[in-house]
């Protein structure tokens, strides 16, 4: 079936690194992918990965990936308060474009 | 911005009425998708357009329909309403057709109240 998971909340202090964790079930998922969400706002598209990498890194941002297991990790280097927010681990399903996503994960970064 | 225009941003309702929302997609995108963003149910797919045709269909109800125009704008109509359809509606556009991997860009939003 399909089927993301994520822990419902981290809180980190600025400066710290957050790392937030996926674990996904379809094995035919080409991208994987993290979205930002901030209260009242829509998501922002963070990053992404496509399954045959390992490792993607983007500035503050690495993702992590782990196929056979299937988990997907997101790493925020020196967390600041304005990255308070939920983070959406979602998985594409095959060739259809449709993504499927977590409960979202919500960071509490304390100053 | 993501450049996805989604209008109204609120819309507030009584039970039983029949409501549009609209989504103009990020210039140059073909496809559209329509999610659904409740407390009790996350983030769910609803429907995915691509350059004016119906390409997947996800937990949409029979109740709610949707198009997408030859200006690749696309409407959402929910009808019947009941109080368990208040969410917030989102609306994605993406380049590629569904096997090119190209990430979805969401707009902000349409908050549905219904009363």
């Amino acid at each position: 079936g399909e089927d993301v998971e994520q822990s419902l909340f981290l809180s980190v202090r600025e400066g710290d690194s957050s790392v937030i964790n996926c674990t996904y079930t379809d094995s035919s998922s080409t991208y994987l992918y993290w979205y930002k969400q901030e209260p009242g706002a829509g998501l922002q598209l963070l990053t992404y990965i496509f399954s045959n990498m390992d490792m993607k890194q983007d500035q503050r941002l690495t993702v992590l990936l782990n196929k056979k297991d299937k988990h997907l990790s997101l790493r925020i280097a020196d967390t600041q308060t304005g990255d308070s927010a939920i983070y959406f681990c979602a998985e594409s399903i095959g060739n259809t474009g449709k993504l499927i996503f977590g409960q979202g994960t919500t960071l509490q970064v304390k100053p | 911005d993501s450049g996805v225009t989604q209008t109204p941003k609120h819309l507030i309702t009584a039970t039983g009425q029949r409501v549009t929302l609209r989504c103009s997609p990020r210039s140059g995108d073909l496809s559209v998708y329509w999610y659904q963003q409740s407390l009790d149910q996350g983030l769910q797919f609803l429907i995915h357009y691509y350059n004016g045709e119906e390409r997947a269909k996800g937990n949409i109800l029979e109740r709610f329909s949707a198009q997408q125009f030859p200006d690749l704008h696309s409407e959402l109509n929910l009808s019947s309403l009941e109080l368990g359809d208040s969410a917030l509606y989102f609306c994605a556009s993406s380049e590629d057709p569904p096997h090119g991997g190209s990430p979805l860009h969401f707009g902000n939003g349409t908050r549905l109240t219904v009363t």
